[in-house]
């Protein structure tokens, strides 16, 4: 069992829907990480999370310290939110498999 | 917000030559760089953890002798591929954490990811 899951795999939506993907950890953590990964590589940091909840703009993300779960919502989506959403966990690194999300018009 | 810039982003390299990429912030300083690997399909891995001033800290499974990485100032940071082999073929990513006293207590300062750089070893 990885250290760092996330669900769904793979997501698609239409513009505008709202959307949810869940990142779920077992190690000790000081921070929790999301971030963008578009189709040419180069990744985007989003949030940086150690409790509680966050906005950006159309992006929310949120922890429960106690259950060990993060979720990250985009409202209103966009075909450009189209990537692949990465949950990390520090203080050593551990990665999630990513979420592929594809929004169409 | 914060730039990490990485050089080259691309490279295409016989194999046995070695290959030097670099990882610079540009805006601010960073005491701590990480060098990241990842193949097609995957997840990104962490391959070390470079302090400025100090030998890189290797993950499990990553040869230090062919994976050199050298952090001799603040702002730069370079992975250098010795002897590159197709298998060495992939996408190589770092990111940098920035300096800051209250950061550094607390180990969560915010990362700042390079572009990366795909290596394609023929």
């Amino acid at each position: 069992k990885n250290e760092v899951e996330q669900s769904p795999q793979n997501l698609t939506a239409q513009e505008g829907e709202f959307i949810t993907i869940n990142c779920s950890y077992s190690v000790g953590i000081s921070a929790l990480h999301w971030l963008q990964q578009h189709p040419g590589g180069g990744i985007v940091s989003l949030f940086m999370l150690s409790s509680g909840k966050k906005k950006h703009g159309r992006l929310i993300a949120t922890i429960n310290i106690q259950e060990k779960h993060s979720s990250l919502h985009i409202t209103a989506s966009h075909p450009r939110d189209s990537a692949v959403y990465i949950c990390a966990v520090s203080d050593k690194l551990i990665f999630g498999t990513g979420t592929r999300l594809q929004v169409f018009p | 917000g914060a730039v990490v810039s990485q050089h080259p982003s691309w490279v295409i390299c016989k194999s046995g030559t070695s290959v030097k990429i670099e990882c610079r912030s540009l805006d601010f300083q960073a005491t701590t760089m990480f060098w990241y690997r990842q193949f097609p399909k995957q997840s990104l891995m962490l391959m070390a953890t470079s302090n400025e001033g100090s030998k890189a800290t290797y993950e499990q499974g990553v040869e230090k002798d062919k994976f050199l990485i050298n952090h001799a100032s603040l702002t730069l940071s370079t992975l250098t591929v010795t002897s590159a082999h197709p298998e060495d073929s992939s996408f190589y990513i770092c990111s940098a954490r920035e300096r800051g006293l209250r950061t550094q207590r607390r180990g969560t300062g915010e990362l700042f990811f390079g572009e990366g750089s795909r290596l394609t070893v023929l």
